[in-house]
């Protein structure tokens, strides 16, 4: 099955700096990973999502980029603003499975 | 925030009880996935169903059932064989067979032992 490792667990920024989280997979036949925001006490919501046949995407201040090759993929945000605390996970499918295994979570802290 | 629903919000057990939580959708979606969630733990599946009538244990299945008699519900027992139930639990669906589809969640239950 497939092992997803995400660094950090916690990551405290002043905002408007940027912020970054990573995460690792094992299955190299994986093709789909999303990232979630979970906000305290509500459901966790997709931000973003990159397929195997792209490299990086963008949506205004956040990005995700992908290393098949390292197997590894990364959330990126710019700006950083208090609102955007909050858990984010980062998900990878097994390779000849559509049930995504989740990393642990990290908790992005801003600043004002 | 549509779509996907779970109930209650909050639940209080008693040790030796079984209770239920409710997990509803009117996406259409064909599987639907019951996930547990403790502080610095990630979410944890529970149980999925990819069709009605079918249903898979996941990753940490015991001292839980549940049951698939419609497409729209995946209601989840916990039962007092699970020696430590106090978590946040969240459902979630998604189209079933598509390894580049979103998952949706609920708004999750928060079940307590007392």
């Amino acid at each position: 099955g497939e092992n997803v490792e995400q660094h950090p667990s916690t990551l405290s920024v002043q905002e408007g700096d940027s912020a970054v989280i990573k995460c690792t997979y094992s299955d190299s036949a994986s093709n789909y990973f999303p990232w979630y925001k979970q906000e305290l006490g509500k459901r966790p919501q997709l931000i973003i999502d990159i397929r195997s046949n792209v490299g990086e995407k963008k949506d205004q201040r956040i990005a995700v980029t992908l290393n098949k090759t390292a197997k590894h993929f990364s959330l990126h945000i710019t700006e950083t603003q208090p609102e955007d605390s909050a858990v984010y996970f980062c998900a990878a499918p097994s390779g000849g499975s559509y049930i995504p295994t989740f990393g642990r979570g990290t908790s992005l802290i801003v600043h004002p | 925030d549509g779509g996907i629903t779970q109930s209650p919000k909050y639940l209080f057990r008693k040790e030796g009880q079984n209770v239920t939580l409710s997990c509803e959708q009117n996406l259409n979606h064909d599987a639907m996935y019951w996930y547990r969630q403790d502080p610095g733990q990630g979410l944890r599946l529970i149980y999925y169903s990819q069709i009605v009538n079918d249903f898979q244990k996941g990753d940490i299945a015991e001292g839980y059932s549940v049951s698939r008699e419609k497409k729209e519900s995946f209601p989840l027992t916990v039962t007092s064989a699970q020696k430590n139930p106090t978590a946040f639990y969240l459902c979630a669906s998604s189209r079933a067979g598509v390894k580049t589809d979103t998952q949706y969640f609920g708004p999750g239950t928060r079940l307590t032992v007392l």
